[in-house]
């Protein structure tokens, strides 16, 4: 079957750094996107990585190996309106995105 | 302001009645999707349409139905609703079908069924 894992609930401080790790097994891959959800809110895209590496967009950064199934994404200088949870997604084989159930973070002042 | 408008916003619902979500995006995007998203769990995909005219089933279709008549709308239909059918649905929308396209996501529609 088609699985992604990610952490249930992480927690900063404001200011720091923090790494939310995805592992995916898929039939199949055509790119791996990060979203954000505020809570009560709809996803809203941050990322996208179809090659191995980094990808630096401000204060986030998205990472990704292919031949390990893993991508993190990286949010330094943590503000309070970070808080959201970030959810990992994959295009699988026939473009359809698996989505895994999204990492909590909590920013504490 | 371009985007997925989604309504009602919220609804609460008999067991057994019939309800319709309506969807409706202004961006001209050829592939829309309906999904579900329920507490621990990933999005899971019900029903999508790659263009006007043309349906497919997705991860959990069951008890759902859903038409695109036009590029603009894609109604999601419960027949008769049950109470495992609470959940927050959202729409979402991408310019095509497949390839690198990021979706965009419709504010959601919080539904509970007693």
């Amino acid at each position: 079957g088609q699985n992604i894992d990610q952490p249930t609930e992480m927690t900063a401080t404001e200011g720091a750094i923090v790494q939310i790790n995805c592992t995916y097994q898929t039939s199949g891959f055509n790119g791996l996107f990060w979203y954000q959800q505020h809570a009560g809110e709809a996803p809203t895209f941050l990322s996208y990585n179809v090659l191995d590496g980094l990808e630096e967009k401000g204060r986030f950064s998205s990472f990704l190996s292919r031949s390990k199934g893993y991508s993190y994404l990286l949010l330094k200088e943590l503000q309070m309106k970070d808080s959201a949870s970030y959810i990992c997604a994959v295009k699988d084989s026939n473009y359809q995105l698996i989505w895994g159930a999204g990492t909590k973070l909590i920013i504490k002042p | 302001i371009a985007g997925i408008t989604q309504a009602p916003t919220s609804q609460i619902l008999a067991a057994g009645r019939r309800m319709t979500l309506r969807c409706t995006q202004d961006m001209r995007h050829n592939a829309m999707y309906w999904y579900r998203q329920d507490l621990g769990l990933g999005l899971r995909l019900i029903h999508y349409s790659n263009t006007a005219g043309t349906t497919g089933k997705g991860e959990v279709p069951d008890g759902y139905s859903v038409s695109r008549a036009n590029t603009d709308d894609f109604p999601l239909t419960l027949a008769s609703a049950v109470p495992s059918q609470t959940s927050v649905y959202f729409c979402a929308s991408s310019e095509v079908a497949g390839g690198l396209e990021t979706q965009y996501f419709g504010p959601g529609t919080r539904l509970l069924v007693l």
